[in-house]
């Protein structure tokens, strides 16, 4: 069975910074393309970022690009997202979502999502 | 960017009943890379359908997706009581990847 599992979501102060985490299994982990998607409460989908295979490709939407990094652990079977210099407009449950592929940008497979809450 | 425009926003049907929603590109979208997910109050959302006419794995074939261009439809040939949430249409077409805002379906 796949999972992914999300942590890593708090409160936290404008300016500030976070290290949001994602533990995968049940599936061959250096397969496959890893995305994080995220949701404003309330709201709709928004594509934040993607990883690679080994981790050398990566891409962000122009919404966090400079202030959010992505990498993975593929021995451990991890993603992280380090993110920076958030802002309040970054308020929103962030899902670790597995592709279909190497980057088709189809997500069959989500976690449960982890929370961020930006504000002072 | 592509935006996807979803409609309605609200969809108020009966099961049984057949449900059409609509999802607009701003832009013509090439390979009929639109997806649709379903998202339940609380839960992640689930891939429904890619592609012109595929089906992801376990999706029942009540649940049907078309269109092409700037024009794309997923249809649900007769509801359960379970396809009740929330759908979103998605283009993997052109980069940055989109959604739409999303269409209620509720019970009536």
């Amino acid at each position: 069975e796949v999972l992914l599992v999300e942590s890593g979501g708090v409160v936290v102060q404008p300016g500030g910074s976070l290290r949001l985490s994602c533990a995968a299994s049940g599936f061959t982990f250096d397969d496959y393309t890893m995305h994080w998607v995220r949701q404003a409460p309330g709201k709709g989908l928004e594509w934040v970022s993607l990883i690679g295979l080994d981790g050398t490709t990566t891409y962000y939407a122009d919404s966090v690009k400079g202030r959010f990094t992505i990498s993975r652990d593929n021995s451990n079977r991890l993603v992280h997202l380090q993110m920076n210099s958030l802002r309040s407009e970054d308020t929103a449950l962030y899902y670790c979502a597995k592709d279909i592929g190497t980057a088709y940008y189809l997500f069959d497979y989500w976690g449960q999502g982890t929370l961020v809450t930006v504000s002072s | 960017e592509i935006v996807l425009t979803q409609s309605p926003g609200t969809l108020s049907l009966s099961p049984g009943e057949r449900a059409t929603l609509s999802c607009r590109a701003s832009q013509s979208i090439t390979g009929t890379f639109v997806a649709w997910y379903q998202q339940k109050p609380g839960q992640a959302p689930r891939l429904l359908t890619y592609g012109a006419s595929s089906r992801a794995p376990g999706i029942p074939d009540r649940f049907t997706g078309s269109g092409s261009g700037t024009d794309f439809t997923l249809t649900i040939s007769r509801l359960e009581p379970e396809d009740f949430a929330v759908y979103y249409c998605q283009q993997y077409g052109r980069s940055p990847i989109t959604f739409g805002q999303g269409t209620r379906l509720e019970i009536k």
